[in-house]
């Protein structure tokens, strides 16, 4: 099974900063990768798919990066409402799909 | 639009069963896998299967095989999850969710339920 693992578990940042989360397989998935922003009680929103591309309707200060390896989720311009856990998540090599533990980001 | 509606949650004893369902609507129910991911109380994500789009084809989180069975009616519109033998770590948030790749094929989640909660205690 492909492992996935986000840093940093946690970060705090305030409106208006940009943040980077990062994401690592633990072997190559070229471009399959997917990221979710999760609100607390609400179900996980897809957000970037196919590592870079912007999901309908997802605002265009969130941005990801990477191929193989390594990928990214930058969102710029922080908003109030973007505080949320944020998911990566690979479809390579299925089944299983496979998630990232998850990153906390809270708005100062 | 598109949406996902998930029933047939409770609590049920270890070693009980459950069946789940989730109505889907506003969507070509056969072109897609339709999957079950669960979030076990304060934790992260986990995929747990997916019916083909045509119903032909399962697959199993290694933990849930020989307990869980995912089927799908797609004259009705309807994904089902069918949980044997349930274990206190099987406790969870269970989403249906639908995948964004048409045909046979598993790349993620474009569209999710609202999430339905199964205890299992005694």
């Amino acid at each position: 099974d492909i492992q996935m693992t986000q840093s940093p578990s946690s970060l705090s940042a305030s409106v208006g900063d940009r943040v980077t989360i990062t994401c690592r397989a633990s072997q190559s998935i070229s471009t399959y990768l997917n990221w979710y922003q999760q609100k607390p009680g609400k179900a996980p929103r897809l957000l970037i798919f196919g590592a870079s591309s912007l999901q309908t309707g997802v605002p265009s200060r969130f941005s990801g990066s990477g191929s193989g390896t390594d990928f990214t989720l930058t969102i710029s311009n922080l908003h109030p409402e973007d505080s949320a856990t944020y998911y990566c998540q690979q479809g390579y090599n299925v089944p299983p799909i496979t998630f990232g533990q998850g990153t906390r980001l809270d708005i100062k | 639009q598109v949406q996902l509606i998930e029933s047939g949650g409770g609590v049920v004893q270890p070693g009980g069963s459950l069946r789940l369902s989730c109505a889907a609507s506003g969507f070509i129910f056969n072109n897609n896998g339709m999957h079950w991911v669960r979030q076990a109380p304060g934790r992260g994500l986990e995929w747990v299967a997916v019916a083909s789009h045509d119903g032909n084809y399962q697959y199993y989180l290694d933990s849930v095989k020989g307990r869980f069975i995912v089927s799908r009616d797609n004259s009705k519109n309807t994904l089902h999850l069918q949980m044997n033998s349930l274990r206190p770590e099987d406790t969870a948030v269970y989403y249906c969710a639908k995948d964004y790749c048409d045909g046979d094929c598993y790349y993620g989640f474009d569209y999710w339920g609202q999430g339905i909660l199964v205890t299992v205690s005694s």
